[in-house]
């Protein structure tokens, strides 16, 4: 089946401490992004990437960075400098960045802080 | 710069009745325009996405959606709510231009309870 994956369902965090969300995809997708949502504010893009190798930032991407080097994996990394990390993360992905162009998601991260 | 308004944040109705979700759109260019579902805990799931082929659209599980321009509107309907239905839904823009990388603007995001 095709589809997106997310790993691990729920992750938890010490103070101080780096970790890393884990996103792939076997759709065969160039674009993929990752979204943090809150309750109350809808979904915010943090990073996406067009291409292999290559990405960008998003609305709010303090705190985050991602690796892209190979097609099917996206993983993000919330730093230490991330001082509210407590959120739900969803990865998504579509065919190509573009107009109108359907972003599919995958199951979700919750993390949480210890 | 595009942004999406969803009026409610939760909508209850009973179940048979019917459903209707509203969003309200800005951009200064031709949306496309999404409604996603997400059930608790899970990842968002499309329901339906307007892309000017017609301004009637269809999606999954009976839900359709009207693209009104004059209205800037893409409001949500089901003829028949079915307990099932419960769930969070969000509507979304993305627009043309050529700054444009295909970034969705997500609505705050409905929640509706159905009652039995």
């Amino acid at each position: 089946d095709g589809g997106i994956t997310q790993s691990p369902k729920y992750l938890f965090r010490k103070e101080g401490q780096n970790v890393t969300l884990s996103c792939e995809q076997n759709l065969n997708h160039d674009a993929m992004y990752w979204y943090r949502q809150d309750p109350g504010q809808g979904l915010r893009l943090i990073y996406y990437s067009q291409i292999v190798n290559d990405f960008q930032k998003g609305d709010i991407a303090e705190g985050y960075s991602v690796s892209r080097e190979k097609k099917e994996s996206f993983p993000l990394t919330v730093t230490s400098a991330q001082k509210n990390p407590t959120a739900f993360y969803l990865c998504a992905s579509s065919l190509r960045t573009g107009h109108g162009e359907t972003q599919y998601f995958g199951p979700g991260t919750r993390l949480l802080v210890l | 710069a595009q942004s999406v308004t969803q009026l409610g944040s939760h909508v209850s109705v009973s179940e048979g009745a019917l459903v209707l979700l509203r969003c309200n759109y800005s951009s200064s260019v031709p949306p496309y325009l999404f409604w996603y579902v997400q059930y608790p805990n899970q990842g968002l799931q499309l329901l339906l996405k307007y892309t000017s082929a017609a301004t009637l659209v269809k999606g999954i599980n009976g839900f359709e959606a009207e693209f009104k321009k004059s209205e800037t509107s893409f409001h949500l309907t089901k003829p028949s709510a079915h307990m099932s239905d419960a769930a969070e839904y969000f509507c979304a823009v993305t627009g043309h231009g050529s700054s444009n990388t295909g970034k969705l603007i997500f609505g705050q995001g409905t929640t509706l309870q159905v009652k039995p």
